[in-house]
């Protein structure tokens, strides 16, 4: 079945540091590709969304591909605040279903 | 603002007595689901309805119902909570859409259980 594999956190950065968050997916298909992120104590929110192979989803600063040759679709942020501390978790939608299949998040700590 | 809203956002009850999640949304999505996250893991899909049309997931405990009287509301029933079922209850919709415009999913806050 499809499956979403991330990096393992916690990841802890300082303020201005360079973020790169590791996401592999495996799916049949051509699913839609997502990062949530969740605050502590609040539901998720969608960050940004990929849809076909080379899309660039992007927002607050945040960027993503959609490699299709290397299953990847890993988050980057050129300089993190310590407003981004939260967990991320990156999800693909089943092709043709309703489906998410979320992976198992990381943790990101940014320091002052 | 359209959105998706849990009530309430913390619940208390006793080990075995029966309590109810509710879930509201202004999105008028078909598609809504129920998910159970413990300890910030990647949320637990319990089941999710098209319409009017249920889908339990194959792991999902009979402990656990869902109800769906209308387009707006969903509610999860847990019939005998157990001190496992302790967890973030997130609510979510999407509308069903095309495939190119990824159909992403849209949560609420959540309801925080706790079972003493």
């Amino acid at each position: 079945g499809d499956s979403v594999t991330q990096m393992e956190g916690p990841v802890t950065l300082s303020e201005e540091a360079f973020l790169t968050i590791n996401c592999t997916y495996t799916a049949t298909g051509y699913p839609s590709l997502f990062w949530y992120v969740q605050y502590p104590g609040e539901g998720l929110q969608l960050l940004l969304k990929a849809t076909k192979a080379d899309d660039k989803g992007s927002n607050k600063g945040f960027e993503a591909t959609y490699r299709k040759e290397t299953t990847s679709f890993h988050l980057e942020k050129g300089s993190v605040q310590v407003s981004d501390s939260a967990v991320y978790f990156c999800a693909l939608r089943e092709t043709g279903g309703f489906k998410t299949i979320f992976g198992a998040g990381t943790r990101l700590f940014v320091k002052a | 603002d359209a959105m998706v809203i849990q009530n309430p956002r913390y619940q208390v009850t006793q080990f075995g007595k029966p309590v109810t999640l509710s879930c509201s949304q202004t999105l008028n999505h078909n598609v809504m689901y129920w998910y159970q996250q413990k300890s910030s893991q990647a949320p637990k899909l319990l089941f999710h309805y098209y319409d009017k049309d249920f889908n339990n997931e194959a792991d999902t405990p009979d402990n656990f119902q869902s109800r769906r009287p209308n387009t707006s509301f969903c509610f999860l029933d847990i019939r005998s909570p157990g001190l496992g079922d302790a967890a973030m209850y997130l609510c979510a919709t999407s509308r069903p859409g095309k495939e190119r415009e990824g159909r992403e999913q849209f949560f609420g806050p959540g309801t925080r259980l706790t079972v003493l």
